[in-house]
């Protein structure tokens, strides 16, 4: 299956700081989904973005499918960004979604 | 809100016992996949239903089981449960099979298995 590989593994941050995550995968993908867990423990869908680049107000992402990685952007980091970010990576025809092991972050006041 | 729930939030229960955990996917998806979030094996898919249909296979043990409904809801039967079953079991559904969509989560069913 694919492989997917997160880096940093964890991060601190001052609040209102920026940071960028990396999402490395193995395979070509046609579904790319970054993913925000909050701590208590819900996924929330933050883009689908199999390829090119996406905002939604402090948070951009960019995939580059032919060199197989996506990068999360977070701006003007506040506390409530906390927790840990899941790049999951699925193929044409196959539905699963692999998750890499994810982004722990902190942002401290 | 994502639009997917599930049922329970939590549950404790004891080794040997079976449960069932309960998900409703968004209106208008047909697909419902299932997920298990442990400490050691991080997030792992298991199974994905399609219209009623069984459509890909994972990780899932033996003793787990699925199966999708006519009205599209779908059950995740977990049985003879060990201390390793205990998880964050995720539901989450898409239009569709083509692997191109979007997938939506649920918040999830928290497992304890003492």
């Amino acid at each position: 299956g694919i492989q997917v590989e997160q880096s940093p593994p964890d991060l601190i941050l001052q609040e209102g700081a920026n940071s960028t995550l990396r999402c490395n995968f193995s395979d070509s993908v046609n579904n790319l989904q970054w993913f925000h867990q909050n701590p208590w423990g819900q996924l929330i869908n933050l883009f689908y973005i199999p390829s090119g680049t996406k905002q939604n107000g402090r948070l951009s992402a960019t995939t580059v499918a032919t060199e197989r990685y996506s990068l999360l952007y977070i701006s003007s980091s506040q506390t409530t960004d906390s927790g840990v970010y899941f790049c999951a990576v699925g193929n044409y025809g196959n539905n699963r979604l692999a998750f890499g092991k994810g982004n722990q972050v902190v942002v401290i006041p | 809100d994502s639009g997917v729930t599930q049922t329970p939030k939590h549950l404790i229960t004891a080794t040997g016992q079976r449960v069932t955990l309960r998900c409703s996917p968004r209106s208008g998806d047909l697909s419902v996949y299932w997920y298990q979030q442990s400490l050691d094996q991080g997030l792992q898919f298991l199974i994905q239903y399609y219209n009623g249909e069984e459509r890909a296979k994972g990780n899932i043990l033996e003793r787990f089981s699925a199966q999708q409904f006519p009205d599209l809801h779908s059950e995740l039967n977990l049985s003879s449960l060990e201390l390793g079953d205990s998880a964050l079991y995720f539901c989450a559904s898409s239009v569709g099979v083509s692997g191109m969509e979007t997938q939506y989560f649920g918040p999830g069913t928290r497992l304890l298995v003492l």
